[in-house]
């Protein structure tokens, strides 16, 4: 059955620094995602791809946030400067062969553990 | 305002007891999606189940079975004799006409041999 990939599991970094986290969405999925959960807390969205560009962000997102599509099968999320609070798990997610995105169901990736010290 | 909420925080039982997990959802829009995924120990995020709001049939799936009413804006879950392997987070969720899945607070079930 296709999945959802993430990479790495876990990054540790230092406050600061720029990390980007990657995912492999299934190969068919047209709308792409990421969300974070902060550790003991809700699944809470950040941001929504589709055709090359974000489609939806949250507030969350903001400019130090950046997502890319780099080639037909990876998907990133950057982190310019990474502070405290980005500490959490991130997942990314597909849906969609054709539709509205919200139609469809999300499939989520493992995740990746991001810490933040 | 789309909201969802899980009031149960976490459930406790003993193998085999039947439990039901509660979700309240509000939206002002007629069209939309609901959803559970069970989140375990391990972390990830795993799909159990998608209803629209048009249709208010119950579904059950093996042990699982999903219970929608729009009349009080709810979507529980039961599983039915519970087994160890249920143990998990149990996350309900909601999505409108847009990209983005708005998630309860979730409830910890927690199922003791």
């Amino acid at each position: 059955e296709p999945e959802v990939t993430q990479t790495p599991s876990h990054q540790v970094t230092q406050m600061g620094q720029e990390v980007i986290l990657r995912c492999v969405p299934i190969s068919n999925h047209l709308y792409f995602y990421w969300y974070r959960q902060i550790l003991g807390q809700k699944v809470e969205f950040l941001v929504s791809f589709y055709n090359n560009e974000i489609s939806e962000k949250s507030e969350i997102f903001d400019d130090q946030f950046s997502v890319e599509r780099p080639d037909g099968s990876n998907f990133t999320l950057k982190i310019r400067s990474t502070k405290l609070e980005d500490s959490a798990m991130y997942f990314c997610a597909s849906s969609g062969t054709s539709g509205r995105a919200g139609t469809d169901t999300q499939y989520f990736g493992p995740g990746t553990r991001l810490t933040v010290l | 305002a789309q909201k969802v909420t899980q009031a149960q925080t976490e459930i406790s039982v003993v193998e085999k007891e039947d439990v039901t997990l509660d979700c309240v959802y509000e939206t002002r829009d007629t069209t939309y999606y609901l959803f559970w995924y069970k989140q375990p120990p391990s972390g990830e995020l795993v799909f159990l189940i998608r209803r629209n709001s048009f249709d208010e049939q119950n579904e059950i799936s093996g042990r699982y079975s999903w219970n929608f009413q729009k009349s009080t804006s709810s979507f529980n879950f039961t599983i039915t004799a519970s087994q160890v392997v249920d143990s998990a987070v149990y996350f309900c969720a909601l999505i409108r006409n847009t990209d983005k899945l708005i998630f309860g607070t979730g409830t910890r079930l927690q199922v003791f041999p």
